[in-house]
């Protein structure tokens, strides 16, 4: 069955980097664009942009240019999420999401979550 | 950027009973609106696509309506594992954005 497992929480201090990890299973990881999306505690859900699997290319919201990197390791189906330099409104969990196909822009399955804490 | 205004933020009612959530865009989205389920300790779910398409696997019970800039989320005799937090989403034009959520609760 289709899966997106991502990787652990995450405590960090401020000005620290994380990188969080979405390993797909149960598909061709290439034939489906991933997404990330932000979830600040208490609110809602925010989209981030996405990465195109089959190329390579990420996208960013405008909020989410500059400390965020989206990138691939296409041979382990896995999408990453870096974030540099910390800060307190980082917290928040993170979630993948596989677009149901190219450029209709919703979302057919979802990662659990990572929570990434920034605390110093 | 579409806004998306999403009400009632809470809403309580019981098993067998009828409920609608409203979703309005700040500006024409066509009918390229998506609503989520969130349970607790379970991955978000995907139940209606494209205003009123059901993905596959979503109870009938569940219904999708609206176009241009008001839809609504209608759920008809909820069962106990309808009590849950939904998102409305437009996927019409970047960036996607995302209601702030109902949650539907038990009374």
């Amino acid at each position: 069955q289709i899966q997106l497992v991502q990787s652990g929480p995450e405590l960090k201090k401020p000005g620290e980097s994380v990188k969080i990890s979405c390993k797909a299973s149960g598909y061709t990881f290439t034939d489906y664009a991933m997404h990330w999306v932000k979830q600040a505690p208490g609110k809602g859900l925010k989209w981030m942009g996405w990465i195109n699997t089959y190329t390579g290319k990420p996208t960013y919201a405008d909020d989410f240019k500059g400390r965020f990197v989206f990138s691939l390791e296409a041979s382990a189906s896995t999408a990453n999420l870096q974030i540099s330099n910390l800060k307190n409104e980082d917290t928040a969990t993170y979630f993948c999401a596989r677009e149901r196909q190219l450029y209709l822009g919703y979302f057919d399955y979802w990662g659990q979550g990572v929570m990434v804490t920034v605390s110093s | 950027d579409v806004q998306m205004t999403q009400s009632p933020s809470y809403l309580a009612a019981s098993p067998g009973e009828s409920v609608s959530i409203s979703c309005k865009a700040s500006k024409s989205i066509n009918t390229y609106l998506a609503w989520y389920q969130e349970k607790p300790g379970k991955t978000n779910k995907l139940l209606i696509y494209s205003g009123s398409t059901l993905q596959s696997g979503t109870p009938s019970r569940f219904s999708g309506s609206g176009s241009g800039t008001d839809f609504t989320l209608t759920i008809r005799s909820l069962e106990p594992e309808d009590f849950a937090v939904y998102y409305c989403q437009q996927h019409n034009e970047y960036p996607l954005t995302f209601g702030s959520g109902t949650k539907l609760e038990i009374k």
